[in-house]
């Protein structure tokens, strides 16, 4: 049974550009939850979506965009990105009426801004 | 808002045997449920133990179990017999009991080290 994958595992970009991030969630699962974990830091919530909308969003700036597509999957964009973008990004899937039930995460994207 | 505060930013302690972990938590929500992560290094969250805010019967999970005191909003996490592969960043979290869009609120994390 797949787990939560998520692509590329590595990623460099400039500031000012723009980048796309992608995870796959739990099969079975229907909600797709992004985290940016800062080093040496927990994660923060950015936002969560279900049923392809935008369901909760964390305080993250409206650099911050996602996606989720008939199959679940989910896409991360941030545009015009900072120094302070760098970190880890973390997919979580879940079941929308099951969440309490706990998250099942990838092992995510560490992205780096030069 | 909901914080999350782990006041133990490293620990240590000798393989087999047995280590507490603080998390301490403020809300004014009633209604909740509390997590344990583990992140080894090769980054992926893992859930170790969840416990619902509703239930005074503290969770176990084998080795794994919690110390749940809801009106000192405490939650700690005991591991017995620690193990070598236990060594990993733990993270506690709160979510809100609203419904299915809340996201995790995760403290800032302990670096649990297995001294063999």
């Amino acid at each position: 049974d797949a787990g939560v994958t998520q692509s590329p595992t590595h990623l460099i970009k400039t500031r000012g550009q723009q980048v796309t991030l992608r995870c796959s969630p739990k099969s079975g699962h229907d909600t797709v939850s992004w985290y940016q974990q800062a080093l040496g830091q927990g994660p923060q919530f950015i936002f969560q979506y279900y049923e392809e909308e935008e369901r909760q969003r964390g305080n993250f700036p409206d650099r911050f965009s996602g996606h989720q597509f008939p199959n679940y999957s989910s896409e991360l964009n941030v545009n015009a990105l900072l120094l302070g973008d760098s970190a880890l990004y973390l997919c979580a899937s879940s079941l929308y009426w099951g969440a309490n039930y706990g998250y099942t995460f990838g092992s995510g994207t560490r992205l780096t801004v030069v | 808002a909901q914080t999350v505060t782990q006041s133990q930013p490293e620990m240590s302690v000798q393989e087999a045997e047995t280590v507490t972990l603080s998390c301490t938590y403020d809300t004014s929500e009633s209604d909740y449920y509390l997590f344990w992560y583990k992140q080894p290094p090769s980054r992926q969250m893992i859930l170790v133990i969840r416990q619902e805010a509703y239930k005074q019967q503290n969770a176990t999970e084998n080795r794994f179990s919690v110390n749940f005191q809801k009106a000192a909003k405490s939650f700690s996490l005991k591991i017995s017999d620690s193990q070598l592969g236990d060594a990993a960043m733990y993270f506690c979290a709160y979510r809100s009991e609203g419904g299915g869009a809340d996201g995790l609120t995760f403290g800032k994390g302990t670096h649990l080290i297995i001294q063999p």
